[in-house]
């Protein structure tokens, strides 16, 4: 059965510090990866989202994951975060039925 | 593009009475649409699958009476909660499927539903 794992529920980072958000997946084909932010009491915003092709993913707001099929793992990353990236993220992984990680609470310090 | 909202997006009401929940895909045609269930600081739980014109496909531990799903066109799927208790106060999210053709599809999400039953 296909399973996301987050293993941190929540980092805090200075503004202008770089990011990594850590996603492992278990799934039993290629699988299709997501992530996704989310900001309090709201929906589900797709940052980017890899089928094939290039393993490393560019997305909006300047966030890039890269697929490690050896590693079964699909970490965010984002060079320089900014006030207003403080939120809740989700990787997601499946298709037909996707599946989502417990989430990682992002803080971000002044 | 690929815009989807859910109406509305709070909701209020008394145990016993029944919700109903829109969830419209705004600019573009949606065969399968999504409804996931979300517990305070929790993640999403996929409640059941909805295609156009055909049963919904429910996740095991939904019960199908209690949360009717009514996908009648491309581009709108309902939620109701039959009879709410508090206990099924949450956060209520849909996505709707872009297909584009071939295996390459992407859900979106709506803004959520926050009901609250007294």
């Amino acid at each position: 059965a296909q399973s996301v794992t987050q293993p941190d529920i929540h980092i805090t980072v200075s503004e202008g510090a770089s990011l990594e958000l850590r996603c492992n997946y278990s799934y039993g084909a290629t699988p299709y990866l997501f992530w996704y932010v989310q900001s309090p009491g709201q929906g589900l915003q797709l940052l980017l989202k890899y089928f094939s092709g290039d393993t490393l993913v560019q997305g909006i707001k300047g966030f890039e994951a890269e697929f490690k099929r050896s590693q079964s793992s699909f970490n965010l990353r984002k060079p320089s975060v900014h006030w207003s990236d403080a939120a809740e993220y989700f990787c997601a992984v499946g298709n037909n039925d996707m599946r989502f990680g417990a989430g990682t609470r992002l803080t971000v310090k002044p | 593009g690929a815009v989807v909202s859910q109406h509305p997006s709070w909701v209020i009401c008394k145990s016993g009475t029944s919700v109903k929940i829109e969830c419209r895909s705004l600019d573009f045609q949606a065969t399968t649409m999504f409804w996931y269930r979300q517990f305070p600081k929790q993640s999403l739980m996929l409640m059941a699958t909805s295609n156009e014109g055909s049963k919904a496909t429910y996740e095991q531990g939904v019960e199908k009476d209690k949360f009717l799903i009514n996908h009648a066109s491309l581009t709108l799927s309902t939620l109701t909660v039959t009879s709410a208790h508090p206990e099924d106060s949450s956060f209520y999210i849909c996505s709707a499927r872009d297909f584009v053709g071939g295996r390459t599809d992407t859900q979106y999400f709506g803004p959520g539903t926050r009901l609250t039953v007294l």
